[in-house]
């Protein structure tokens, strides 16, 4: 079976500096694993998603993520955050053999001025 | 295009009322799904459908039901609703199963109350 944790429920952190929301998943067959991001009172939309090839995966607003499979981690990184990243973001994983998409439980990104 | 829209936005319920959450989409995509968002569960999944006339459970079926009639909506059924059915509510579509690398796409949400 599949999981997904994401070990920092909130994560506070001033404008323009360096953030890292971790994930960790478990599977025992190969995963694509997925950021989606949920601004307030929305949906939720595509960050990036890893399928195959190159670890460092580049996504939309300035976010990646590198895929380590020997650390079975998939942590989101941005160099320098600004107030309209403040959001809630949320790691998943999916494989070739479900038709269901994982999610984790969120990480709350508060930026401060 | 819309893309995934959600009716109505806001419900407040009675206990043992019923009501119906109507998902539409129109990016001929041939899966929809529903979730439910409580806070530190992240997203569950309730029903899903992977095609028009067919639906399937997910990890929290229990007192809902679902029924896709046409290709484009997705309607989730609460016969008789409970507290615990308090949460916020997404659809979403894509057009492939998630474990073929689809993406999802989201609808804005139905904020769920039961009293």
């Amino acid at each position: 079976a599949q999981s997904v944790t994401q070990l920092d429920s909130q994560v506070p952190v001033f404008e323009e500096a360096p953030v890292e929301l971790r994930c960790n998943y478990s599977s025992s067959v190969s995963v694509y694993l997925f950021w989606y991001v949920q601004y307030p009172n929305q949906g939720l939309q595509l960050l990036l998603k890893y399928l195959s090839g190159s670890t460092l995966v580049k996504g939309i607003n300035g976010f990646e993520a590198e895929f380590n499979k020997s650390q079975t981690s998939f942590h989101l990184r941005k160099p320098s955050v600004h107030i309209s990243d403040t959001a809630e973001y949320f790691c998943a994983v999916s494989n070739l053999n479900t038709d269901k998409l994982i999610f984790g439980t969120g990480t709350r990104l508060q930026v401060f001025p | 295009n819309a893309g995934v829209t959600q009716t109505p936005k806001f419900r407040v319920l009675k206990t043992g009322q019923s009501m119906t959450l109507l998902c539409a989409q129109d990016m001929n995509h041939e899966y929809m799904y529903w979730y439910r968002q409580d806070p530190g569960m992240g997203l569950r999944l309730i029903h899903y459908s992977v095609g028009e006339g067919t639906t399937a459970k997910g990890e929290v079926p229990d007192g809902y039901n679902v029924s896709r009639l046409k290709k484009q909506n997705f309607l989730l059924g609460l016969e008789s609703a409970a507290p615990s059915q308090t949460s916020v509510y997404f659809c979403a579509s894509s057009y492939g199963l998630a474990g073929y690398q689809e993406t999802q796409y989201f609808g804005p949400g139905t904020r769920l109350l039961v009293l």
